[in-house]
């Protein structure tokens, strides 16, 4: 049982290449998230999946887009990468119904955009 | 005004001193509180759930008040390995969204 995993777990991209990060989990959770983290500041909610083939903007999607089409599976897409998108993007997931509202997250992926 | 303010911190305490960390949210329909701790470069991980009904763990003790949207964590006898950034979090919506707040760091002193 690894939990939630996330590739990579660093890149560095030059300003316009894209890129998709991917997130697994095999705990069968319904719920995926994307956060990122700034230096200083909290983790701010990018996108988020409550099942297979939905998704939702979450309070910083602009830049991003992502896709559910598996349900252990979250991907993050770069289309364009931008020097104001370098930070630390966790993926997190919980099991719809948790009365503890329990996230598990990944080790991050640190992405560098120069 | 952002959704879950916490002090600025940083704080540098001794061993053994007590520490308090505190916290507010502006949405009132939010749902469920907990500080996470997080360590240097590393994965946030729930330190525990906060209640109007206060709780505690061990040295942590940890109490939510509704009316005023005051979440706060008491760390009692600190510890080197409690050196950390501790983040208040907050619950809402259906799909149980997390609101993080910019998290607060602390260094436990020798």
């Amino acid at each position: 049982n690894a939990g939630v995993t996330q590739t990579p777990k660093f890149r560095v991209l030059k300003t316009g290449q894209s890129m998709t990060l991917l997130c697994a989990q095999d705990m069968n959770h319904e719920y995926m998230y994307w956060y990122r983290q700034d230096p200083g500041m909290g983790l701010r909610l990018i996108h988020y999946s409550v099942g297979e083939g939905t998704t939702a903007k979450g309070e910083v999607p602009d830049g991003y887009n992502v896709s559910r089409l598996k349900k252990q599976n979250f991907l993050l897409g770069l289309e364009s990468a931008a020097p104001s998108q370098t930070s630390v993007y966790f993926c997190a997931s919980t099991r719809r119904g948790d009365s503890t509202d329990t996230q598990y997250f990944g080790p991050g992926t640190r992405l560098t955009v120069l | 005004r952002k959704e879950v303010e916490q002090d600025p911190g940083p704080f540098n305490v001794p061993e053994g001193a007590t520490v308090a960390f505190n916290c507010t949210y502006s949405n009132s329909a939010s749902q469920s509180f907990f500080w996470y701790r997080q360590d240097c470069r590393k994965e946030p991980k729930l330190l525990m759930s906060v209640y109007s009904s206060g709780n505690e763990d061990g040295r942590f003790t940890a109490q939510l008040n509704r009316a005023s949207q005051y979440i706060s964590l008491l760390i009692r006898d600190s510890k080197l390995s409690d050196s950390a950034t501790y983040l208040c979090v907050v619950v809402s919506g259906s799909a149980r969204q997390l609101t993080f707040g910019s998290g607060t760091q602390l260094t436990v002193l020798p």
